[in-house]
C-alpha cells in the first residue's frame, strides 16, 4: 500500500538556522498539506499546496515558512530561521482528489 | 472560534471491554468527519471518515463512529476492545467543501489491559 514518506526522522538545529523538511506524498495524490504537533498540544494545519501553489494557509503559516515542489515527487517546508517555539512534530499529508488525507510519519524538530 | 473537543482524555480499558471515544465539534454548515489512529511508534493511520449518507460508518478493526448532527457529535465505538488497540485517537473535522484544513480534537490515549 502507498504511504507519504519524509525525512529527516528527527532533526536538531540551532536557533536561527534554515531548516528543510522532506516529504515524498503518495504518487499520484494532488494535494499536499504540512501539519505540526507541538508536544502536548494539538494537531495543527500548516498549509495546503495544489497545482503548484499555496491554496490555503494558517495565521501560523507566516514569512519564515515556505513550500515547495521542486520535481515531481518530493514536497518541502522550509523554516527559514527557527525559533525555538518551532520545536513540533511536522506532519506531510497528501490527498487525491477526495477529501481523505493521508499522513506520513512526521519529522521531530528540535530547535536549541 | 471552531474547535473539536475530546473529552476524555485518557482511557484505560481491559480486553473484550466495549469503547466509547467522545468527538463534538462546533461548526454548523456542512463537515466531514474523520477518526484517525496513531500507534505507538507509527503514523497517523485512517480508522474512518464520514462524509454524507448513512451516518453509521464502519471502520477497519471492528471500529464504528456515528454522526449526530443534533449533537454536533461523532463518537468512536468498539464493542470489544483488544491489547493491540492501544494507542492515541484522534477526531478531526473538515469544515466543507471550500476549505482543505482538517480541525484536529486533543486525541485520546487508550491503553488496554490484558
Amino acid at each position: 500500500e502507498p504511504e507519504v514518506t519524509q525525512t529527516p526522522s528527527h532533526q536538531v538545529t540551532q536557533m536561527g538556522q534554515e531548516v528543510i523538511l522532506r516529504c515524498v506524498p503518495i504518487s499520484n495524490h494532488l494535494y499536499f498539506y504540512w501539519y505540526r504537533q507541538i508536544l502536548g498540544q494539538k494537531v495543527e494545519f500548516l498549509v495546503s499546496f495544489y497545482n503548484n501553489e499555496i491554496s490555503e494557509k494558517s495565521e501560523i503559516f507566516d514569512d519564515q515558512f515556505s513550500v515547495e515542489r521542486p520535481d515531481g515527487s518530493n514536497f518541502t517546508l522550509k523554516i527559514r530561521s527557527t525559533k525555538l517555539e518551532d520545536s513540533a512534530m511536522y506532519f506531510c499529508a497528501s490527498s487525491g482528489t477526495g477529501a481523505t488525507q493521508y499522513f506520513g510519519p512526521g519529522t521531530r524538530l528540535l530547535v536549541l | 472560534a471552531q474547535s473539536v473537543s475530546q473529552h476524555n482524555h485518557h482511557v484505560i480499558l481491559s480486553e473484550a471491554a466495549s469503547l466509547e471515544l467522545g468527538c463534538n465539534y462546533s461548526y454548523g454548515g456542512t463537515v466531514n468527519l474523520f477518526w484517525y489512529v496513531q500507534y505507538p511508534g507509527q503514523h497517523l493511520q485512517l480508522l474512518l471518515k464520514y462524509f454524507s449518507g448513512d451516518p453509521l460508518v464502519k471502520g477497519i478493526k471492528g471500529f464504528e463512529a456515528e454522526f449526530i448532527k443534533s449533537k454536533f457529535s461523532f463518537n468512536l465505538r468498539k464493542p470489544s476492545v483488544q491489547w493491540s488497540d492501544t494507542a492515541e485517537y484522534f477526531c478531526a473535522v473538515k469544515r466543507g467543501p471550500n476549505t482543505d484544513k482538517l480541525i484536529f480534537g486533543t486525541g485520546t490515549r487508550l491503553q488496554v489491559f490484558p
